[in-house]
């Protein structure tokens, strides 16, 4: 097993530019999210998906939508980036929605730096 | 609401000092609690975690005890290694509409030969 893998590692865009974050599992989990990694913050929750065809929103949701159209895959698209962007993306997953102790398996993550 | 509060870091030890990462936390109903570590340019991995009051999570010589009365879950290491040095991360999961971990803002640790 691959794990959760993403795309790209790294990624300067310019302010206004659109992008997708690419995150894909090969673990059949059921749950998949997107935190973002600030310095002194730890990591927020973006989006998150219970299965194919349900996304709902996290604590940090605005300028960022997702769509989850496979078990395996869920990607992150910026609309149109932003300076307060710039961060390190992680993507993770869990194979239960239903047990709070299941472990959540994270991506090596995505930096991102917007001018 | 649900918040985890870790100690501010760097903490700078010398190779085989006695490890401690205070975390403590704020949570409605029954949490699990969890500690992940963050090596140099890579992804979150999961350290430990423990799902009930007095359970202890365990791994790679870390220990941490879910006490329910003190709302902690300290992170210990008998003698730290060089290899060890990395980013932690103590996090809660609780029964809600989103399922997400909350994080706190992590402790670097610095381990000198």
């Amino acid at each position: 097993n691959a794990g959760v893998t993403q795309t790209p590692k790294f990624q300067v865009l310019k302010t206004g530019q659109s992008m997708t974050l690419q995150c894909a599992q090969d673990m059949n989990h059921e749950y998949m999210s997107w935190y973002r990694q600030d310095p002194g913050m730890g990591l927020r929750l973006i989006h998150y998906s219970v299965g194919a065809g349900i996304t709902d929103q996290g604590e940090v949701p605005n300028g960022y939508n997702v769509s989850r159209s496979t078990t395996e895959d869920f990607p992150l698209r910026l609309l149109s980036a932003a300076p307060s962007q710039t961060s390190v993306y992680f993507c993770a997953s869990s194979y239960s929605i239903r047990e709070v102790q299941e472990t959540q398996y994270f991506g090596p993550g995505t930096r991102l730096l917007v001018l | 609401g649900n918040s985890v509060t870790q100690m501010e870091g760097p903490v700078t030890l010398s190779e085989e000092a006695f490890l401690t990462i205070n975390c403590t936390y704020t949570a409605t109903g029954y949490p699990s609690l969890f500690w992940y570590v963050q090596y140099p340019g890579e992804g979150l991995q999961l350290l430990l975690k423990a799902t009930k009051a007095d359970d202890k999570g365990s791994n790679k010589g870390f220990e941490a005890t879910y006490r329910k009365e003190t709302t902690s879950f300290h992170l210990e290491k008998g003698s730290v290694q060089v290899s060890d040095s990395a980013v932690y991360f103590c996090a809660l999961r609780v029964v809600d509409s989103s399922y997400k971990l909350i994080f706190g803002s992590g402790t670097r640790l610095l381990v000198r030969p």
